[in-house]
Parts: structure tokens; sequence; C-alpha cells
């Protein structure tokens, strides 16, 4: 079955250590996404990617970094930078057609990250 | 922000009633999207509607979009206690490269 898979589902940071979050898609999409969910609230943007090697800065990019080597994988790393990273992260695919995205966007199950 | 904001933050129904919930966007979108998120889970995509699209339908779900009020709702009927989770709708502008996700409707069917 195709879809997107989030690793760890929980994750604990000690103060001062960068951490990275996995994820990995088999349904060939070109986009890829971050989302921070803070407890009752909407998703917050944190990078997106439409292409191999291509990466943009979202609403709240700070303290985060990521890579987009391959197709299928978006790994996303919360570095120490980042002050208050204890929220649930989400990520998501979609394909791109032309230049709007009109379709829509399949989730992992998220990873939550604590602080120790 | 373009950011949405969904109506009302939380909705507690019993089992069989209607559940209607609203967003509201602040520019020009080329279509929106609803989602819904089962507690401790990813988004799962329910319906999107595009600009030039006035209603649409999907088994219980029905989406209506009012561009000229930048509004949507989402409306389900006969509900069901499986139904509980929380509801998000997503604005793509015409721009295209970004979906706005809204606060979020939490909802509660009580069987």
């Amino acid at each position: 079955d195709g879809g997107i898979t989030q690793s760890p589902k929980y994750l604990f940071r000690k103060e001062g250590q960068n951490v990275t979050l996995s994820c990995e898609q088999n349904l060939n999409h070109d986009a890829m996404y971050w989302y921070r969910q803070d407890p009752g609230q909407g998703l917050r943007l944190i990078y997106y990617s439409q292409i191999v090697n291509d990466f943009q800065k979202g609403d709240i990019a700070e303290g985060y970094s990521v890579s987009r080597e391959k197709k299928e994988s978006f790994p996303l790393t919360v570095t120490s930078a980042q002050k208050n990273p204890t929220a649930f992260y989400l990520c998501a695919s979609s394909v791109v057609q032309g230049a709007v995205y009109n379709q829509p966007q399949h989730f992992g199950d998220g990873t939550r990250l604590s602080i120790l | 922000s373009q950011q949405g904001e969904e109506d009302p933050q939380a909705l507690s129904i019993q089992e069989g009633e209607n559940a209607t919930m609203n967003c509201s966007y602040k520019t020009s979108i080329n279509n929106l999207q609803w989602y819904r998120q089962n507690s401790g889970r990813g988004l799962v995509h329910l319906i999107l509607i595009r600009s030039n699209e006035r209603e649409k339908h999907s088994g219980r779900l029905r989406v209506t979009l009012d561009t000229s009020k930048k509004s949507s709702s989402l409306l389900i009927t006969a509900s069901r206690a499986a139904d509980t989770a929380s509801y998000f709708c997503a604005t793509v502008l015409h721009t295209g490269n970004q979906f706005y996700f809204g606060t979020g409707t939490s909802l509660t069917v009580i069987p």
C-alpha cells in the first residue's frame, strides 16, 4: 500500500541536542511538507519542497533544517536553536500539477517530540 | 495571514444529528480543502472544492463555497460516534504553492 511513514512515533530531546525526524513516502509525489501542530492549534508550515535538492522556508523555519536528496525522503532536523520544540510534527506529500497545488495532501501519522 | 478560521471551535451533538462547521479566509483562493484528524493521528483528506464551484457532495458530506464572502461550510449529515474528530479547512492561493490550514473545529458526537 502506498503511503507516508513517519518515525519515530515518539521522540525525546535533551537540552542542546539536535534530533532528526524521518519522513518517507512511496506515493511518487513531487511535493513534500513539514508542519508543526501545537495542542488545540492548527498546522503551521515549517518547510516544503517541490523537487529534489530544492526546498523553501515556511512560516516557522527558524531552529529547523531539512534536506531533499531523494524524492521519497524529506527528513527534518530540530536543532538546539529551536527553544520550544515540544509539539506534534506532521509530514505530508502531494502531487504537483502545473503551478497550482490543486490536489490533496497525504499525511503521515506524526511524531510527537518532547523535551527531557 | 491567510490562515483560515473555523467556527465553532468546538461542537457537541447527539448521534443522528447534522453537524455544520464553517471556515472563513482572507484572500482569493484557487481551491479549498477539508481534512479530518482523529486524536493523535495525521490528517485525512475529505473533499476539495475549486473556486469556480459552489457545492460538492461526498457520501454524508456536503461542502459549500461562497467566494464573495470568502467562506465555506462543511455539513455532516446523520452523524455517527465515529465522526468524532477535529476538522480543518485548508486554502490554496492562486499562486498555488502552499496550503494554509485553519485552526480547526473539534466535533464530538455523543452516542
